[in-house]
C-alpha cells in the first residue's frame, strides 16, 4: 500500500523557517517524481514545488520561489521542503504527492501537515 | 497562461447524479486533466486522468459510479447514485512545463 506521510508543521513566527518531511512506503521511491502542494483556510489547493526522481530538476511557484528549497533522500524515502522566511500567507496545511509514473498527474497524496504563520 | 476555471458550488440529492465541469483557458483545449476529491479533514485523493477524446484511467478503488467526459476545452466528471460520502470539495488538475495548476475547486452538497 502506498503511503505518504508528512510531519513537521508547527507555529512559527513571520521570518522563522521550518522543515517538512514526507516519508514514503509502499513503492519504489527512487523512480517517482513528487510535489509539495497547499491548502490555506478557506482556499483551494495550491502547487509549491516538484522534484524529479533523480533530484536533478526542481520547479517552484513563484509565490514561493526564493524562500523554499525542495530536496529528497532517495536511501531513506523521504521528501524534504525547508521553508525560510516564512509569511502570514504561508500558513496552510501542507501535502506530499507522488506523479504517476512516466506522467504529470498527482495519484497519491498524504494527510498533510499543518504549518501556521503568525507572531 | 494555462487557467483551469470551476464554479465554486453544486448540489444535489442523495441518489441523484451530478456533473461538475472544469473549463480550460484558450488554447489549451486539448490538454489532458486529472480530477481530485477531498473531503473535509483529509489529504485529496485521486480520482482520476481525463484526456480531451474523453477517455479516462481511474485512480485505485474509486467506484464506477464516477466518471468523465470531454467536449472541447470542458471536462467533466460525473458522479451518479450520489452519496453522503461524496460531499466533498472537487479539482481538477493540469500540468505545463513544470508546473501543475488546479482550478478554484467545485464544493459538492449532497441534500
Amino acid at each position: 500500500e502506498v503511503q505518504l506521510v508528512e510531519s513537521g508543521g508547527g507555529l512559527v513566527q513571520p521570518g522563522g523557517s521550518l522543515r517538512l518531511s514526507c516519508a514514503a512506503s509502499g513503492f519504489t521511491f527512487n523512480i517517482y517524481s513528487l510535489n509539495w502542494v497547499r491548502r490555506a483556510p478557506g482556499k483551494g489547493l495550491e502547487w509549491v514545488s516538484y522534484i524529479s526522481s533523480s533530484g536533478t530538476t526542481i520547479y517552484y511557484a513563484d509565490s514561493v520561489k526564493g524562500r523554499f528549497t525542495i530536496s529528497r533522500d532517495n536511501a531513506e524515502n523521504s521528501l524534504y521542503l525547508q521553508m525560510n522566511s516564512l509569511r502570514a500567507e504561508d500558513t496552510a496545511v501542507y501535502y506530499c504527492a507522488r506523479d504517476q509514473y512516466g506522467d504529470y498527474t498527482l495519484d497519491y497524496w498524504g494527510q498533510g501537515t499543518l504549518v501556521t504563520v503568525s507572531s | 497562461q494555462l487557467v483551469l476555471t470551476q464554479s465554486p458550488s453544486a448540489s444535489a440529492p442523495l441518489g441523484a447524479s451530478v456533473k461538475l465541469t472544469c473549463t480550460l483557458s484558450s488554447g489549451h483545449s486539448s490538454y489532458a486533466i486529472a480530477w481530485h476529491q477531498q473531503q473535509a479533514e483529509k489529504g485529496p485523493r485521486y480520482l482520476m486522468n481525463l484526456n480531451s477524446d474523453g477517455s479516462h484511467s481511474k485512480g485505485d478503488g474509486i467506484p464506477d459510479r464516477f466518471s468523465g467526459s470531454s467536449s472541447g476545452a470542458e471536462r467533466y466528471l460525473s458522479i451518479s447514485s450520489l452519496q453522503s460520502e461524496d460531499e466533498a470539495d472537487y479539482y481538477c488538475q493540469a500540468w505545463g512545463t513544470g508546473i501543475r495548476v488546479f482550478g478554484g475547486g467545485t464544493k459538492l452538497t449532497v441534500l
